[in-house]
């Protein structure tokens, strides 16, 4: 499948500070969904974004898919403690999907 | 619903013994996959099966085998394990429009 590159690989943040993910295609995506993974756990979905465009929000988390399709990001508005994990995007198109590498979200109290 | 569940947890094998990792989803989703994550390496896919009875190889499928049972089960072998094949195992299965749902996953160690 295609690539999909996502930036930064480690991310710092003190709590209450914002915190953005980037997930980047050199091809045009056909979706692209988002998972978080926390300490020890497993990925969980999400949202998915479909439309060129398109902005979702889930209370502090707000997901977006590039006019292009080769670009999304995950903001999260004034971070708290329980936001800790890796997030990852999951994205690409007819040749099939992959993961991102993960942004590590580390929250320092 | 339990969802997607992997059995064991946890595993420490010595180089060259083999293992079945197991896999079986009650969400009748068609599609199923075995990825392993490794730090800095996020998760890489190994194997996936589009339907009961086809499997596919993914990014990194030296060293393992896989066998879908049936709609339900999807298992991974390691026939001679290696320290390199120390990883966490997800299984995940795929509702329509590409959402997985993984399992808690196997810990494996390789000594």
């Amino acid at each position: 499948g295609q690539q999909v590159m996502q930036i930064p690989q480690y991310q710092h943040v003190q709590e209450g500070e914002d915190f953005t993910t980037y997930c980047n295609s050199s091809t045009t995506l056909s979706n692209i969904q988002w998972y978080k993974q926390r300490p020890g756990g497993h990925p969980v979905f999400l949202i998915q974004l479909v439309k060129s465009g398109e902005v979702k929000k889930q209370k502090r988390l707000t997901f977006q898919f590039g006019e292009a399709k080769k670009n999304s990001s995950l903001h999260i508005t004034a971070t708290q403690t329980t936001d800790v994990g890796t997030y990852f995007c999951y994205g690409g198109g007819a040749d099939g999907l992959t993961f991102g590498k993960g942004t590590h979200l580390i929250i320092q109290p | 619903n339990a969802g997607v569940t992997q059995t064991p947890k946890f595993q420490v094998l010595k180089t060259g013994q083999s293992m079945t990792l197991q896999c079986a989803q009650d969400m009748n989703h068609n599609s199923m996959y075995w990825y392993r994550q490794d730090p800095g390496m996020g998760l890489r896919l190994i194997y996936y099966s589009a339907s009961e009875g086809t499997t596919d190889k993914g990014e990194v499928p030296n060293g393992y085998n896989v066998s879908r049972l049936n709609k339900r089960e999807f298992s991974l072998r390691l026939e001679s394990a290696a320290p390199s094949q120390t990883s966490v195992y997800f299984c995940a299965s795929e509702r329509d429009r590409n959402i997985q749902y993984f399992g808690a996953g196997t810990r494996l160690s390789v000594l």
